[in-house]
């Protein structure tokens, strides 16, 4: 069965960094896209950012472009997102999802339990 | 504000029907663009419910099933369950923006 382990969140202060990473298990990496989505404290799901098999190609929300860095390591099976200057309206838990293939844009068909980001003061 | 329109909440009996709406525009469901269905359980992660707009992945049960028709689709629950209880997305793309978008979430509630 296709696993996904977040971890690295926690609680920083506004204009501070963190770096999420999401470990994944059970299939051929490489061969697929990889997404980080979030969820602000009672609100709905937010796409932040999809990097494809290989790392060639990004994408980002404008919301975080700029300040946020998805990338991974295929020899590690890990998933990256370095978040810097972040604010108030970054907290949330983040989710690292896995892509039904690597193609984009594609659909999520595996999420991993989330990782709560708490940027305060 | 989100791309994709939800209901904020709908509500049944147990047993009855309900359906979920996600109004797009020619920019993303009007443009061809699939949309896909999660469903979100009290303090769990999203799963996959519904993809390229009808299709159920393995182990979804048939109660659940998705329709398309020009800028709008929607998520029919048939034969509703207390289980069914659950926050429900849809997600498509948006050419004009170059993002993935996500519907505002359907809080479903059985009564």
């Amino acid at each position: 069965e296709v696993q996904l382990l977040e971890s690295g969140g926690g609680l920083v202060q506004p204009g501070g960094s963190l770096r999420l990473s999401c470990t994944a298990s059970e299939f051929t990496f490489s061969s697929y896209t990889m997404t980080w989505v979030r969820q602000a404290p009672g609100k709905g799901l937010e796409w932040v950012s999809t990097i494809s098999g290989s790392a060639a190609s990004t994408f980002y929300a404008d919301s975080v472009k700029g300040r946020f860095t998805i990338s991974r390591d295929n020899s590690k099976n890990t998933l990256y997102l370095q978040m810097n200057s972040l604010r108030a309206g970054d907290t949330a838990v983040y989710y690292c999802a896995k892509g039904v293939d690597n193609s984009w844009p594609n659909y999520f068909d595996y999420w991993g339990q989330g990782s709560l980001v708490t940027v305060s003061s | 504000q989100s791309v994709l329109t939800q209901p904020p909440s709908v509500s049944g009996a147990p047993g009855q029907r309900v359906t979920i709406s996600c109004t797009g525009n020619s920019s993303n469901i009007g443009a061809g663009y699939d949309v896909h269905w999660y469903q979100q359980l009290p303090g769990t992660a999203p799963k996959l419910l519904i993809y390229g707009n009808t299709n159920r992945p393995s182990g979804v049960p048939e109660r659940f099933s998705g329709s398309k028709s020009g800028t709008s689709t929607s998520l029919a629950i048939t034969g509703l369950q207390a289980e069914d209880e659950a926050d429900y997305y849809c997600q498509s793309y948006d050419i004009t923006l170059s993002v993935w978008v996500f519907g505002g979430g359907t809080k479903v509630t059985v009564l």
